[in-house]
């Protein structure tokens, strides 16, 4: 079945680049996403891209994305101590939304 | 300008009383999902309706029920909670075109529920 991995953890200095990275194995995934959540909140729609787009920028946010190894990652430039939160990717093909387990970004000063 | 929006933000019950939580949108979007989430987990789909159609997941409990009176709101009712149904539920959208590639699904802020 399908299947979404991420590493669960994730720790940067502010003002450093941060690259969260996920992995997934539906190969027909027409869209990935990625979601920010944070404490005790929704999920907030960050970015997505396309499955034929090797890169998507968007301010501080790009994405790339290997269809080939099926990785996915979203770099964030110059992250904030705001920018903490957890960090989803999800898969659709369909109606539906396969999400990834959440990568933990902890930004310190 | 709220798009998605959850009532109550935080609902506590108690064990085996049954709860109502409420989505309602102002986007129009004809699809409609309630997810399960709990702690340090991935947001787990219970259901979602596309227009008035009913899609269920199979491992959804049947504990959890859901009605949609119309396109702007959709209901998530549990009809015993037990402790383990303590979690955030999310009420997502989207704007559904049949055959075609998917368009975004928009989240609420989430009901946290606690079971006492």
């Amino acid at each position: 079945g399908e299947d979404v991995e991420q590493s669960l953890f994730l720790s940067v200095r502010e003002g450093d680049s941060s690259v969260i990275n996920c992995t997934y194995t539906d190969s027909s995934s027409t869209y990935l996403y990625w979601y920010k959540q944070e404490p005790g909140a929704g999920l907030q729609l960050l970015t997505y891209i396309f499955s034929n787009m090797d890169m998507k920028q968007d301010q501080r946010l790009t994405v790339l994305l290997n269809k080939k190894d099926k990785h996915l990652s979203l770099r964030i430039a110059d992250t904030q101590t705001g920018d903490s939160a957890i960090y989803f990717c999800a898969e659709s093909n369909t109606d539906k939304l396969i999400f990834g387990t959440g990568t933990r970004l902890q930004v310190f000063p | 300008d709220a798009m998605v929006i959850q009532n109550p933000r935080y609902q506590v019950t108690q064990f085996g009383k049954p709860v109502t939580l409420s989505c309602s949108q102002t986007l129009n979007h004809n699809v409609m999902y309630w997810y399960q989430q709990k702690s340090s987990q991935a947001p787990k789909l219970l259901f979602h309706y596309y227009d008035k159609d009913f899609n269920n997941e199979a491992d959804t409990p049947d504990n959890f029920q859901s009605r949609r009176p119309n396109t702007s709101f959709c209901f998530l009712d549990i009809r015993s909670p037990g402790l383990g149904d303590a979690a955030m539920y999310l009420c997502a959208t989207k704007r559904g075109r049949r055959g075609l590639s998917t368009d975004t699904q928009y989240f609420g802020p989430g009901t946290r529920l606690t079971v006492l």
